[in-house]
C-alpha cells in the first residue's frame, strides 16, 4: 500500500521559494509505473494541479509554469517541488500525490505553507 | 474559474438520489477520462471514481458516474449523512503542452 508524506516549511516569506518534498513509502518511485504529482488548495477554496514528474518528462500547470521546478531524489524515494517568487496567493494546503494511466490520484495527508512575512 | 465548471452546492435528504453535475470541453472531458473526488472536512481528498464510472476498491455502488460529450455526472444514491462533503471532478486537458484541470467543488449537504 502506497503512503504520501508531504514535509517543509510551514511558513515562507514573500518574494522567497517555497520547498516541499514529499516521501514516498511502499512502492519505488523510480519503477517508472507512476506519475508523481502536486496539488494545491487555498482555504475554503478548490483543487489546483501544480504539475507532475516521471521517469521521462515533467508538466507543469501553464498558468505557474514560470515559477515551478519538480525533481526527484530516486536515492530517498522522494519528489519535490519548488515554487519561487511566492505571495500571498500562494497559501494554500499543498498535497503530494501519486496517479498512473488510468488510475486517479492517491493523495497523501496534506501540508499547509502560508506566505506571510 | 474553474476550466471545469459544477454547480457549487447541492441537497438532498437521506434516501435520495443527487447527482452532481461536471462541464467541460471538447480539450478535456470531450477527449478523456473523468475523474470524481470525495473530500470530507479537513481531510485529504479521496479517489470515488476513475475512468468515467469505475469505482475503485471500497467505494460503495450507491455511487456512480457517466459522461456524454463534454460533460459528466457523478449521481449518489440512497444518500447518508456521511456523504456530506465536498466533490470534485477532473481530467486531463490537451490544450498547451496537457494538464490536468478541476472543477471548482461541489458543496453536498445532507438535509
Amino acid at each position: 500500500q502506497v503512503q504520501l508524506q508531504e514535509s517543509g516549511p510551514g511558513l515562507v516569506k514573500p518574494s522567497q521559494t517555497l520547498s516541499l518534498t514529499c516521501t514516498v513509502s511502499g512502492v519505488s518511485i523510480s519503477s517508472g509505473s507512476y506519475h508523481w504529482t502536486w496539488i494545491r488548495q487555498p482555504a475554503g477554496k478548490g483543487l489546483e494541479w501544480i504539475g507532475r514528474i516521471d521517469t521521462s518528462e515533467t508538466k507543469y500547470n501553464p498558468s505557474l509554469k514560470s515559477r515551478v521546478t519538480m525533481s526527484v531524489d530516486t536515492s530517498k524515494n522522494q519528489f519535490s517541488l519548488r515554487l519561487s517568487s511566492v505571495t500571498a496567493a500562494d497559501t494554500a494546503v499543498y498535497y503530494c500525490a501519486r496517479s498512473s494511466v488510468g488510475s486517479g490520484f492517491t493523495w497523501g495527508q496534506g501540508t499547509l505553507v502560508t506566505v506571510s512575512s | 474559474q474553474s476550466v471545469l465548471t459544477q454547480p457549487p452546492s447541492a441537497s438532498g435528504t437521506p434516501g435520495q438520489r443527487v447527482t452532481i453535475s461536471c462541464s467541460g470541453g471538447s480539450s478535456n472531458i470531450g477527449s478523456n477520462s473523468v475523474y470524481w473526488y470525495q473530500q470530507l472536512p479537513r481531510t485529504a481528498p479521496k479517489l470515488l471514481l476513475y475512468m468515467n464510472d469505475q469505482r475503485p476498491s471500497g467505494v460503495p455502488d450507491r455511487f456512480s458516474g457517466s459522461k456524454s460529450g463534454t460533460s459528466a455526472s457523478l449521481a449518489i444514491s440512497g444518500l447518508r449523512s456521511e456523504d456530506e462533503a465536498d466533490y470534485y471532478c477532473a481530467a486531463w486537458d490537451d490544450s498547451l503542452s496537457g494538464y490536468v484541470v478541476f472543477g471548482g467543488g461541489t458543496k453536498l449537504t445532507v438535509l
